[in-house]
């Protein structure tokens, strides 16, 4: 088993709808981040969190330590929200990040 | 502030050829890492350094070197390439209380 799992691994969707993506974690973490990247493109740190909840634009990220997991939300999604969105844990005391597989994200017009 | 910055963007090499991927920042980060990513797969960590002089192994190091002479600066060295090694290389660096930043990946196919 995964040490981070994120469902779903693809996610169809019409511009507007409101968007989750979960990540689960079997593991002590310091912090779990979000990231972002587009078709062929770079990869770009949306989060960072340790506890709580952070919010950037339509962009809601939250984490519940006790239950060990993490849900990213976009609200009014739009065509351009398309990506692969990746979740990453860092064990406490360590650098290394343990990855999740990614979500697909499609948003259509 | 460049931020992270790698080259080349583009390379292709022929089978057992040699070359090094330039990785550099300028945020005084201590964290320095090599990632590959293949098609359909995630990142995969090949070497990282906690600071000047200190490397170490990650989950895919065969067939790669590094080395950490100066906080800016985290080369990856493909020693004699192979056609396994096509991928897509990311270099990222961080702190321990800061957010991850990658540098645009250097996409190379060994023929």
């Amino acid at each position: 088993k995964n040490e981070v799992e994120q469902s779903p691994q693809n996610l169809t969707a019409q511009e507007g709808e409101f968007i989750t993506i979960n990540c689960s974690y079997s593991v002590g973490i310091s912090a779990l981040h979000w990231l972002q990247q587009h078709p062929g493109g770079g990869i770009v740190s949306l989060f960072m969190l340790s506890s709580g909840k952070k919010k950037h634009g339509r962009l809601i990220a939250t984490i519940n330590i006790q239950e060990k997991h993490s849900s990213l939300h976009i609200t009014a999604s739009h065509p351009r929200d398309s990506a692969v969105y990746i979740c990453a844990v860092k064990n406490p005391g360590n650098y290394q990040l343990i990855w999740g597989a990614g979500t697909k994200l499609i948003i259509k017009p | 502030n460049a931020g992270v910055t790698q080259t080349p963007k583009f390379q292709v090499l022929k089978t057992g050829q040699s070359m090094t991927l330039q990785c550099a920042q300028d945020m005084n980060h201590e964290y320095m890492s090599w990632y590959r990513q293949d098609p359909g797969m995630g990142l995969r960590l090949i070497h990282y350094s906690v600071g000047a002089g200190i490397t170490d192994q990650g989950e895919v190091p065969n067939g790669y070197n590094v080395s950490r002479s100066t906080t800016e600066d985290f080369p990856l060295r493909l020693l004699s390439a192979a056609p396994s090694q096509t991928s897509v290389y990311f270099c990222s660096t961080g702190s321990d209380t800061d957010t991850q930043y990658f540098g645009p990946g250097t996409r190379l196919t060994v023929l």
